[in-house]
């Protein structure tokens, strides 16, 4: 089955910006999207579609993906980001997330 | 405004059975697939079930493929889950998301529940 790989922590300072990876074999070939998840709340997604951005979620969040990785980035990373941030595509009749990662913001 | 509510979880002891419900309002429910995630405590989000709009299409995440069976009433505008033979690894909270498409397959979901807690244990 097809695996996603997400480093489990990211920290970074208030300010600067979060890259946050998600690896897969070919995942340059799927649709990724990107979901937030604060302690206590459901899932929301911040980015579909591998860059798409649904309304109410800040341009400071944008995606990228080729190859064998995904990108979520962050940038002028603020407090309120900090939560976990999952990836998720869908392979051959099975949708597929990835580990999850806690974005830190020191 | 769109709303799922899910329902039926609980404390069940190993081997035996449940029926998860989640009501869906604000939106015209036959128009979308429909998920099952769930998220075991501290760990991350894993894929249960997927039904398409017209149940024409029902996929199972590997774990549960065999005792869990989605199904879905566009009259009652519900989504159900009905987990036969639970385990101890079944034990998560259990979500119920919209999916943007009406197949399930390379959308994502816009709108999820607040989840309903299932706990496995003896």
């Amino acid at each position: 089955s097809y695996v996603l790989t997400q480093p489990p922590s990211v920290s970074v300072a208030p300010g600067k910006t979060a890259s946050i990876t998600c690896g897969g074999n070919n995942i340059g070939s799927k649709s990724v999207h990107w979901y937030q998840q604060k302690p206590g709340q459901a899932p929301v997604v911040v980015i579909f579609y591998d860059s798409e951005r649904p309304s109410g979620i800040p341009e400071r969040f944008s995606g990228s993906n080729s190859g064998n990785t995904a990108t979520l980035t962050i940038s002028r990373v603020e407090a309120g980001d900090e939560a976990d941030y999952s990836c998720q595509v869908w392979d051959t009749s099975s949708l597929v997330f990835g580990g999850g990662t806690k974005l830190t913001v020191l | 405004e769109v709303q799922l509510v899910e329902s039926g979880g609980g404390l069940v002891q190993p081997g035996r059975s449940l029926r998860l419900s989640c009501a869906a309002s604000g939106f015209t429910f036959d128009n979308y697939a429909m998920h099952w995630v769930r998220q075991a405590p501290g760990k991350g989000l894993e894929w249960v079930s997927g039904i398409s709009w017209n149940s024409g299409n029902i996929g199972y995440g590997d774990s549960v493929k065999g005792r869990f069976t989605s199904s879905r009433d566009n009259a009652k505008n519900s989504l159900y889950l009905q987990m036969n033979s639970l385990r101890a690894e079944d034990t998560a909270l259990y979500y119920c998301a919209k999916d943007i498409n009406r197949g399930i397959g390379s959308g994502h979901s816009d709108y999820w529940g607040q989840g309903t807690l299932v706990t496995v244990s003896s």
